[in-house]
C-alpha cells in the first residue's frame, strides 16, 4: 500500500532563509505528487504537483520541488522565506482504490517563520 | 482558478441534532467530491468519496448512517453530521475533482473548512 512520510513534523526558519520540507512515498506504481498548504483554520491550497516530464516542479508563491524517483521523494524547497510563508504543509501522493483516485496524505510539517 | 465554496465556515450545535455542511463547486464541474476530518495539529483523515448520481463510498470506521453525504447535481454535496454529540466535534473540508481534469483524474481544489463544535 502506499504511504507518505514526512520527515518533520516542525521546522523553524528565520525570516529570508532558505527552507526545504521533506517527503518521502511508498509505492510500486507510478504516481502522481503533491504539495499543499493550509493556513489556520482554512482549507487547503495546492502548492504544486508532480504528474510526468520534468523532475523539478515550480508552484505557486516561490516554492519548488523536486521528484527524485531512485529515492522515492519529493522535497519541498524555497530558497528565500517570508513571515506569510508559516503554516501547515502537507505532501500526498494519488493512488488508485477502487474506482477512484485518491490522495494518500502525510501528517504534515509545520513551518515557523521568525522575524 | 478553480473555486470550492464551503458553508458554514463554522457552526456550533447542540448535542443530539444534526447540522449539515455545504460543499460547492462554483465554475466547474465535479464529478467527484471527498470528504475529510482533521482533527487538531494532525493530517487529513479521508472520510467518504462522493460521486455525484451515486451512493458515497465510506472509509474504513466511518459511520455511514452518522456521516450522510448526498451529491445530486455535479456542482453540490452535503454533509450531514447527524445526532451530533462532542466528539464530533472537528474540522471537516471537502474538496472536488473537475470533470474534465484531464492530467490525471486528481482532485485539487479544496473548500475553505467548516468547525463543527458540539456541545
Amino acid at each position: 500500500a502506499q504511504s507518505v512520510t514526512q520527515l518533520d513534523s516542525q521546522v523553524p526558519v528565520f525570516e529570508e532563509a532558505p527552507v526545504e520540507l521533506r517527503c518521502n512515498y511508498s509505492s510500486s506504481v507510478s504516481v502522481y505528487l503533491f504539495w499543499y498548504v493550509q493556513y489556520p483554520n482554512q482549507g487547503l491550497q495546492l502548492l504544486l504537483k508532480y504528474l510526468s516530464g520534468s523532475t523539478l516542479v515550480k508552484g505557486i508563491n516561490g516554492f519548488e520541488a523536486e521528484f527524485n524517483k531512485s529515492q522515492t521523494s519529493f522535497h519541498l524547497r524555497k530558497p528565500s522565506v517570508h513571515i506569510s510563508d508559516t503554516a501547515e504543509y502537507f505532501c500526498a501522493v494519488s493512488a488508485y482504490a477502487g474506482n477512484n483516485r485518491k490522495l494518500i496524505w502525510g501528517l504534515g510539517t509545520s513551518l515557523a517563520v521568525n522575524p | 482558478g478553480a473555486v470550492v465554496s464551503q458553508h458554514p465556515s463554522w457552526v456550533i450545535c447542540k448535542s443530539g441534532t444534526s447540522v449539515k455542511i455545504e460543499c460547492r463547486s462554483l465554475d466547474f464541474q465535479a464529478t467527484t467530491m471527498f470528504w475529510y476530518r482533521q482533527f487538531p495539529k494532525q493530517s487529513l483523515m479521508l472520510m467518504a468519496t462522493s460521486n455525484e448520481g451515486s451512493k458515497a463510498t465510506y472509509e474504513q470506521g466511518v459511520e455511514k448512517d452518522k456521516f450522510l453525504i448526498n451529491h445530486a447535481s455535479l456542482t453540490l454535496s452535503t454533509l450531514t453530521v447527524t445526532s451530533a454529540h462532542p466528539e464530533d466535534s472537528s474540522f471537516y473540508i471537502c474538496s472536488a475533482r473537475d470533470l474534465w481534469d484531464r492530467e490525471g483524474n486528481t482532485e485539487a481544489f479544496f473548500g475553505q473548512g467548516t468547525r463543527l463544535t458540539v456541545v
